[in-house]
């Protein structure tokens, strides 16, 4: 069963770059997955963030795809996620996610746990 | 605002059923599969429902989907008190490229 966990700094200051990391265990960044972040600003609902495949293929959320830039490192079996010029509104839980997607078909089956970003100076 | 419509709450009594309802157009749920997902209180995202209604392994058959047009449909039976979450519907967005959420329901078990 694949884990996956997020790491990276709790507080960013404003205009500043949010990075995190996602480390896969349990399975292969190479497998047929996309991998996926996903927010949840404090009191409101998800916002899908954007998904890399392991060739390097990128989809971006058009309202962050400005700031938005994901990795994948195959030798470490992780992906990341940078935004840029962060500002309060991107103060959230920030999610990565192991999804599905081809034609029609799109979801995420693993989840991280989790992990408090706060924008603030 | 969300692209997926779902009202903000519902709720039931323990052992009754309980629909959560998702709006959305014909470039998402009308023409892509929809998922559900629970968020229990502190803890991540569960995938519930996948392409409108399967069920992953581990899920019980108390939670169905659905999907007619363009909205989708979350059935929950026999509520439990453990049942209590927000509920989310996603699908792809053909014309923005995107991945979609709606807005979240919360559900309360009286």
């Amino acid at each position: 069963q694949v884990q996956l966990q997020e790491s990276g700094p709790g507080l960013v200051k404003p205009s500043g770059t949010l990075s995190l990391t996602c480390a896969v265990s349990g399975g292969s960044i190479r497998s047929s997955d996309w991998w996926t972040w996903v927010r949840q600003p404090p009191g409101k609902g998800l916002e899908w963030i954007g998904e890399i495949y392991h060739s390097g293929s990128t989809n971006y959320n058009p309202s962050l795809k400005s700031r938005v830039t994901m990795s994948v490192d195959k030798s470490k079996n992780q992906f990341s996620l940078n935004l840029s010029s962060v500002t309060a509104a991107d103060t959230a839980v920030y999610y990565c996610a192991s999804g599905t997607h081809y034609s029609t078909t799109w979801y995420f089956d693993y989840w991280g746990q989790g992990t408090l970003v706060t924008v603030s100076s | 605002q969300s692209v997926l419509t779902q009202p903000p709450s519902v709720s039931a009594a323990p052992g009754q059923k309980v629909t959560i309802s998702c709006s959305g157009s014909s470039s998402n749920i009308g023409n892509n599969y929809v998922s559900w997902y629970q968020r229990l209180p502190g803890t991540a995202p569960k995938l519930l429902i996948f392409e409108n209604n399967k069920r992953p392994s581990g899920i019980p058959d108390r939670f169905s989907g659905s999907r007619s047009g363009t909205s989708a449909t979350l059935g929950i039976t026999g509520l439990q008190t453990g049942d209590e979450a927000d509920y989310y519907c996603g699908t792809w967005d053909s014309s923005l490229s995107a991945g979609v959420f709606g807005g979240g329901t919360k559900l309360t078990v009286l």
